[in-house]
């Protein structure tokens, strides 16, 4: 079945150090692919997405890019800041079922 | 634009009784979804609902019933808490199943069941 295998956390950095989070998938079709971050004490909040293959999402900083040959979506961003700080979900969708979403992975930014 | 709005916030429950989580969206959307999170296994859904009038099961839908009261509010009920209940519960919405579509979730709800 479909299936989203995310890094296990948690992460620590410094600040303005180089993150990825690496996330791979498993799914029949061609699903589309999804960063959410949840900060403390809040909802999930989409932070990208990607639709097709190739494509690469990007907001706040962070990118990811859908890789087809690899299964992968890891999510990368060049120096984390302090309120970046939080929970970062990979996820997918095929169209015929619900959003399936990763284990999470808790980063914290030191100062 | 409150987006999706969850009730309660916090909630402690003792074994067997019953309560529901509600859950209200002031987008107009179609489908609406209830989550709930657990530490190490991310975010396993329980039921959704892609329109008013319809709703389906979803990875772990025993213990829990639902009603989509109309297009808006889309409840989760407890009939007989169970401590394996104790969890953080999202409700989420979005435009349209399978049209890649952001969702929105609410801020949760923590339950704990005693």
């Amino acid at each position: 079945g479909d299936s989203v295998t995310q890094m296990e956390g948690p992460v620590t950095l410094s600040e303005e150090a180089f993150l990825t989070i690496n996330c791979t998938y498993t799914a029949t079709g061609y699903p589309s692919l999804f960063w959410y971050v949840q900060y403390p004490g809040e909802g999930l909040q989409l932070l990208l997405k990607a639709t097709k293959a190739d494509d690469k999402g990007s907001n706040k900083g962070f990118e990811a890019t859908y890789r087809k040959e690899t299964t992968s979506f890891h999510l990368e961003k060049g120096s984390v800041q302090v309120s970046d700080s939080a929970v970062y979900f990979c996820a997918l969708e095929t169209g015929a079922n619900n959003l399936f979403f990763g284990t999470g992975t808790r980063l914290t930014v030191i100062p | 634009n409150a987006g999706v709005t969850q009730t309660p916030k916090f909630q402690v429950l003792k074994t067997g009784q019953s309560m529901t989580l509600q859950c209200a969206q002031d987008m107009n959307h179609n489908s609406m979804y209830w989550y709930r999170q657990d530490p190490g296994m991310g975010l396993r859904l329980i039921y959704y609902s892609a329109s008013e009038g319809t709703t389906d099961k979803g990875e772990v839908p025993n213990g829990y019933n639902v009603s989509r009261l109309n297009k808006r509010e889309f409840s989760l009920r407890l009939e007989s808490a169970a401590p394996s209940q104790t969890s953080v519960y999202f409700c989420a919405s979005s435009g349209a199943r399978g049209a890649n579509t952001e969702a929105f979730f609410g801020q949760g709800t923590r339950l704990t069941v005693v």
